[in-house]
């Protein structure tokens, strides 16, 4: 079945230092990926997504781009921010009769430091 | 304006108990999904209900029994609570039910099993 696998956390960065989650993942056919964070306390919100080959999705600072030779789509921001603490999760939503469900990975904690 | 709400935010009760948890989402989307988040925040589907009607019934105990009665609602009613159902549930919906379309999560239902 279809999986995804983060890097292990959790990941304790200084401000402005760059940051590299990897994830990875398993599927049949072609499916849409994803990153989502999960602020304390809040609900997820999506990050940014990408849904074929080579798409590069951006938001915030944050990119990804998806690699269907390495089947990876590792998360990357150049300069992290204290609020950029929470946790990520890598997440594939394939076609077909999965209709759209997301299987996610387990999460990745980051806190950042001032 | 909150795009998709869930109630109640906190769940307290004790093991035997029946609780529903009630979802809405003003987004005029067609796919609603419930997830689980565990406590070591690995979040997993359970369900997903599209136009009213089921289309992902993963393999979750029949304890579990989620109701639509419109495409802006799903509730979660669970029966005879155990301790190993205390996560925090978490609704989502999307424009329609398929790999590209980005989910809109919910706040989360904390629920905590006595």
């Amino acid at each position: 079945g279809d999986s995804v696998t983060q890097m292990e956390g959790p990941v304790t960065l200084s401000e402005e230092a760059c940051l590299t989650i990897n994830c990875t993942y398993t599927a049949t056919g072609y499916p849409s990926l994803f990153w989502y964070v999960q602020y304390p306390g809040e609900g997820l919100q999506l990050l940014l997504k990408a849904t074929k080959a080579d798409d590069k999705g951006s938001n915030k600072g944050f990119e990804a781009t998806y690699r269907k030779e390495t089947t990876s789509f590792h998360l990357e921001k150049g300069s992290v921010q204290v609020s950029d603490s929470a946790v990520y999760f890598c997440a594939l939503s394939a076609g077909g009769t999965s209709y759209g469900k997301l299987t996610f990975g387990q999460g990745t904690i980051l806190t950042v430091h001032p | 304006d909150t795009a998709v709400s869930q109630t109640p935010k906190y769940l307290v009760t004790q093991m035997g108990n029946d609780k529903s948890i009630k979802c809405e989402q003003n987004l005029g989307h067609d796919t609603m999904y419930w997830y689980k988040q565990d406590s070591k925040k690995f979040l997993k589907i359970m369900f997903s209900y599209n136009n009213k009607e089921l289309i992902i019934n993963e393999t979750v105990p029949n304890r579990f029994s989620p109701k639509s009665p419109d495409k802006a609602h799903l509730n979660l009613h669970i029966n005879s609570l155990e301790l190993g159902d205390s996560a925090v549930y978490f609704c989502a919906s999307s424009q329609q039910a398929g790999g590209p379309w980005t989910q809109y999560f919910g706040p989360g239902t904390r629920l905590l099993v006595l």
